[in-house]
């Protein structure tokens, strides 16, 4: 199994600019979900899904989008990148049978926009 | 929020156990206690995870106070590379998981 994979590692954007972090996993999770972690700061949760066609907000949901139109993919949106949107993100996973699970993340997408 | 209180940074000797603590005063009956580590500015890692009882995997040890307001981390015999930011979360396993800032291990030489 490839685990969580996140595509790409490094962006650039400009300041108004669009584009999609892409997350994906072979481990027939439910369970996915995208946070932001700003330097020296710990993971914000943006947005999470419990399965395929089901999604909700986060702590930090604004000026991002997210659907989930297969068990594997998550797909995070910049509708309008801006500079506070600079951070590092990860993508995380885990089945949802309960308590005991746990939850595996990708290794992240650094986003910078001027 | 998180709704964990974890000091900031600690320092530990290589070999020697490290020990972190954690407070989580307003935890609830059916909520879990879960410690993830991040090592530089890779993903965090599970590392383990409890209700009530003491619980021991191959990694480190967790050790939950009778009344579950706080609970200490134990790394038995920190090395190099447990140097990392280690949270502390507590959770109900269905409900996303929320972060706080962790604290920062380093494990000296």
């Amino acid at each position: 199994n490839a685990g969580v994979t996140q595509t790409p590692k490094f962006q650039v954007l400009k300041t108004g600019q669009s584009m999609t972090l892409q997350c994906a996993q072979d481990m027939n999770h439910e369970y996915m979900s995208w946070y932001r972690q700003d330097p020296g700061m710990g993971l914000r949760l943006i947005h999470y899904s419990v399965g395929a066609g089901i999604t909700d907000q986060g702590e930090v949901p604004n000026g991002y989008n997210v659907s989930r139109s297969t068990t594997e993919d998550f797909p995070l949106r910049l509708l309008s990148a801006a500079p506070s949107q600079t951070s590092v993100y990860f993508c995380a996973s885990r089945p949802n049978r309960g308590v005991t699970d746990t939850q595996y993340f990708g290794p992240g997408t650094r986003l910078t926009v001027l | 929020d998180a709704k964990t209180t974890q000091p900031t940074s600690m320092d530990c000797a290589e070999g020697r156990a490290a020990n972190l603590p954690c407070n989580h005063s307003t935890i609830s009956g059916n909520e879990y206690v879960y410690w993830y580590r991040q090592i530089h500015s890779q993903g965090p890692q599970y590392i383990i995870h409890g209700l009530k009882n003491n619980e021991t995997n191959e990694m480190a040890s967790l050790i939950i106070t009778e009344d579950r307001k706080s609970s200490t981390l134990i790394l038995p015999h920190a090395t190099l590379r447990d140097t990392a930011v280690y949270y502390c979360i507590v959770g109900s396993g269905n409900t996303p998981l929320v972060f706080g800032k962790g604290t920062r291990l380093s494990v000296i030489a």
